[in-house]
C-alpha cells in the first residue's frame, strides 16, 4: 500500500491564482481530510468528508472547496489564492469516524503565495 | 470553546535525560486523545490513542498517561532519534482532531 499520497510537494502561486491540492489513499478509507498547519498554531481542519459524496466544513474552510467523487480521492482546491494561504497542507485518512480511528497522515504540500 | 494546550513549546535534552511533555486540554466530553509525531518536512506519524482516566500506553521508550485536565508524554532515557515535534491531539465529533501547537524536542548526544 502507498498510504496517503499528496501532490505537488511544493508549489508557488501568485495572488489570484487557483489551483487544485491531490490527495489520494488506497486503504478503503471512508473519512478523509484537510488539513493547513502554520508555525506556533499547530494543524487546524479545512474540510473533511465521511464518505464518496459526503463533505463538510472544518475550522478554516474559507477560500477552499471540496468535493469527493470516490473513495480513494479528496482534492482540495483553492479558488483564487491568496498570502494568508500560504501554509503547509496535510491529507489525512481514516477507516472509520469511531473511536478507534487512526489518522494517516500524507507527506505535506509546502504553498506558498506571493 | 474546546481548547489544547502543549507545554513546553521547545525541549532541549542529553541523550539518558528523561523528561516529561504535558497537553492540557478542555473539552466537553473527551472521546479521545491522540498524540503523533512529526518529523522535520513529513506528516505526523500516529504513537497512541488514550481513551479514559487513568490509561496508559506505552511504546519503546515513550509512555502517554491520560487524567481527567490534562495527558503527559513520558519520554525515558531519550536517543537522538527521538528527536521530533510531538503532537496532541483531541477528538471531536465525526472524526474531527483538534491539535495543539506541539512540542519540540531535541536530544543531544
Amino acid at each position: 500500500n502507498a498510504g496517503v499520497t499528496q501532490t505537488p510537494k511544493f508549489q508557488v502561486l501568485k495572488t489570484g491564482q487557483s489551483m487544485t491540492l491531490q490527495c489520494a489513499q488506497d486503504m478503503n478509507h471512508e473519512y478523509m481530510s484537510w488539513y493547513r498547519q502554520d508555525p506556533g498554531m499547530g494543524l487546524r481542519l479545512i474540510h473533511y468528508s465521511v464518505g464518496a459524496g459526503i463533505t463538510d466544513q472544518g475550522e478554516v474552510p474559507n477560500g477552499y472547496n471540496v468535493s469527493r467523487s470516490t473513495t480513494e480521492d479528496f482534492p482540495l482546491r483553492l479558488l483564487s489564492a491568496a498570502p494568508s494561504q500560504t501554509s503547509v497542507y496535510f491529507c489525512a485518512s481514516s477507516y472509520s469516524t469511531g473511536l478507534h480511528n487512526e489518522q494517516f497522515f500524507g507527506p505535506g504540500t509546502r504553498l506558498t503565495v506571493l | 470553546e474546546d481548547q489544547v494546550t502543549q507545554s513546553p513549546e521547545a525541549l532541549r535534552l542529553q541523550e539518558g535525560e528523561s523528561s516529561s511533555l504535558n497537553c492540557s486540554y478542555t473539552v466537553s466530553g473527551l472521546r479521545g486523545l491522540f498524540w503523533y509525531r512529526q518529523d522535520p518536512g513529513k506528516g505526523p506519524e500516529f504513537l497512541f490513542t488514550l481513551y479514559s482516566a487513568g490509561e496508559e500506553k506505552e511504546k519503546e521508550r515513550l509512555k502517554a498517561t491520560l487524567t481527567k485536565k490534562e495527558s503527559f508524554l513520558h519520554i525515558t532515557a531519550p536517543k537522538p532519534e527521538d528527536s521530533a515535534t510531538y503532537l496532541c491531539a483531541v477528538l471531536q465529533g465525526w472524526g474531527k482532531l483538534q491539535f495543539g501547537a506541539g512540542t519540540q524536542v531535541v536530544v543531544t548526544p
